[in-house]
């Protein structure tokens, strides 16, 4: 079976300070992978979506970026938090490949507050 | 563009009452539906799903959902509500977007399970 692993579980940075959150899969190939944000009372909102090794698309221009050094492997970047990215990331996984029923399934998440 | 409308922020339901999760969905075509579940602290599970098919749609936990074409929702109900479900719930809408799933996810709906 899948699992999909983030971590850390909670993380406190100061602003101006980089960041780097993880997000691993196992027992899948080249699935889909993805980055929510999700801030009270406004839903998930996509951050970032990749289909392979090195292809990151993002869907909102933001201080944050996205890599994908290998096929299941997601980071998430910073190099100068702001407060205002504070908030609860979600990593999620999909199938891959063109897949029609394509289906996500998400991380335990991470919860990241900047001072 | 697709879009998701859950229309209660809060509900409070007795345990062992019937419930009922309001969701409408704006989407031209022939949507894919969701519903999760996200316990404090913790990321989204899959409840259900529903692609094409039988209306009446059979999830975890209990839960089922039904899609009404002509009413644009997929409400979920549950007949009788456990204290353990107490949780925010998701509606969500995908469509297909090139090689990924775009899914644009609802505010939720906190349900709250008094004795």
């Amino acid at each position: 079976s899948q699992t999909i692993h983030q971590w850390p579980a909670t993380l406190v940075q100061p602003v101006g300070s980089p960041l780097s959150l993880e997000c691993t899969v196992e027992g899948t190939s080249n699935p889909n992978l993805y980055w929510y944000r999700q801030a009270a009372g406004r839903g998930l909102q996509l951050l970032f979506y990749s289909v392979g090794i090195g292809q990151i698309s993002s869907e909102v221009p933001q201080n944050l970026s996205a890599s994908r050094p290998q096929d299941r492997q997601f980071i998430l970047s910073s190099k100068k938090l702001l407060l205002s990215d504070s908030g609860f990331y979600l990593c999620a996984w999909g199938l891959g490949g063109g897949a029609s029923t394509d289906t996500q399934y998400f991380g335990p998440g991470t919860r990241l507050t900047v001072l | 563009a697709q879009s998701v409308t859950q229309p209660d922020i809060h509900i409070t339901v007795s345990e062992g009452a019937s419930l009922e999760l309001r969701c409408n969905y704006s989407y031209g075509a022939t949507p894919y539906l969701f519903w999760y579940v996200q316990s404090p602290g913790q990321g989204l599970q899959l409840l259900l799903k529903y692609f094409s098919g039988d209306t009446l749609v059979q999830g975890i936990k209990g839960f089922e959902a039904e899609f009404k074409r002509s009413q644009s929702s997929f409400n979920l109900r549950k007949p009788s509500v456990h204290w353990s479900d107490a949780a925010e719930y998701f509606c969500a809408v995908g469509r297909r977007s090139g090689g990924y799933q775009k899914v644009t996810f609802g505010t939720g709906t906190k349900l709250q399970v008094i004795p």
